[in-house]
């Protein structure tokens, strides 16, 4: 079965700091892979995801991850973070068998003033 | 605009009670799925379902059962809980075609049981 693992159980930044939240994934011949979101006591909500194509992908508020092949990662950047920013995030792959995510444990993201 | 809807989204239980997360979603998605997370353990699915009257084991799925008697309720059962099913529980759905499609969560229920 397909994983994933996030090296970071926390990153803390400071506000305007570049950021990058590291996950690798397992090698397989086509992978799926996902960043989710979560701000404190609510849901995971879809932040950006590679299917194929372009080995860049951004989402609407400012981050970026890049699918590495060779390196058999999908790390997240963004290179100035907000407050707003503060949540955990989530890297996760397509588990095909199951037709779900298989998730990593998470990286907790601090930004401070 | 409701999407995917849990209740109740606190509970306390005594160990040894049985109870019943209701999970109902709005968007005519085919899959449906149970998580739970633990602090550090990332999310980890315990049962899913890819359509009414369909569902299977994920990674995780002793001490739960589920039903799936309509494509918009995929309620998950707890039977004689037990103190290690304290957790955050998600219910999620997404529309079956096409492995890339978003899996949408609800808000979570959080249970304890004492």
């Amino acid at each position: 079965a397909q994983s994933v693992t996030q090296l970071d159980s926390q990153v803390p930044v400071f506000e305007e700091a570049p950021v990058e939240l590291r996950c690798n994934y397992s090698s397989s011949v086509s992978v799926y892979l996902f960043w989710y979101v979560q701000y404190p006591n609510q849901g995971l909500q879809l932040l950006l995801k590679y299917l194929s194509g372009s080995t860049l992908v951004e989402s609407i508020n400012g981050f970026e991850a890049e699918f590495n092949k060779s390196q058999t990662s999908f790390h997240l950047r963004k290179p100035s973070v907000h407050i707003s920013d503060t949540a955990e995030y989530f890297c996760a792959v397509w588990d095909t068998g199951r037709r779900a995510l298989t998730f990593g444990s998470g990286t907790r993201l601090q930004v401070q003033p | 605009n409701a999407g995917v809807t849990q209740t109740p989204k606190f509970r306390i239980l005594k160990i040894g009670q049985s109870m019943t997360l209701q999970c109902t979603q709005d968007m005519n998605h085919n899959y449906m799925y149970w998580y739970r997370q633990d602090p550090g353990m990332g999310l980890k699915l315990i049962y899913y379902s890819v359509g009414a009257g369909i569902t299977d084991k994920g990674e995780v799925p002793n001490g739960y059962n589920v039903s799936r008697s309509t494509t918009e309720d995929f309620p998950l059962r707890l039977e004689l809980a037990a103190p290690s099913q304290t957790s955050v529980y998600f219910c999620a759905s997404r529309r079956g075609t096409g492995s890339g499609n978003t899996i949408y969560f609800g808000e979570g229920s959080w249970l304890t049981v004492v």
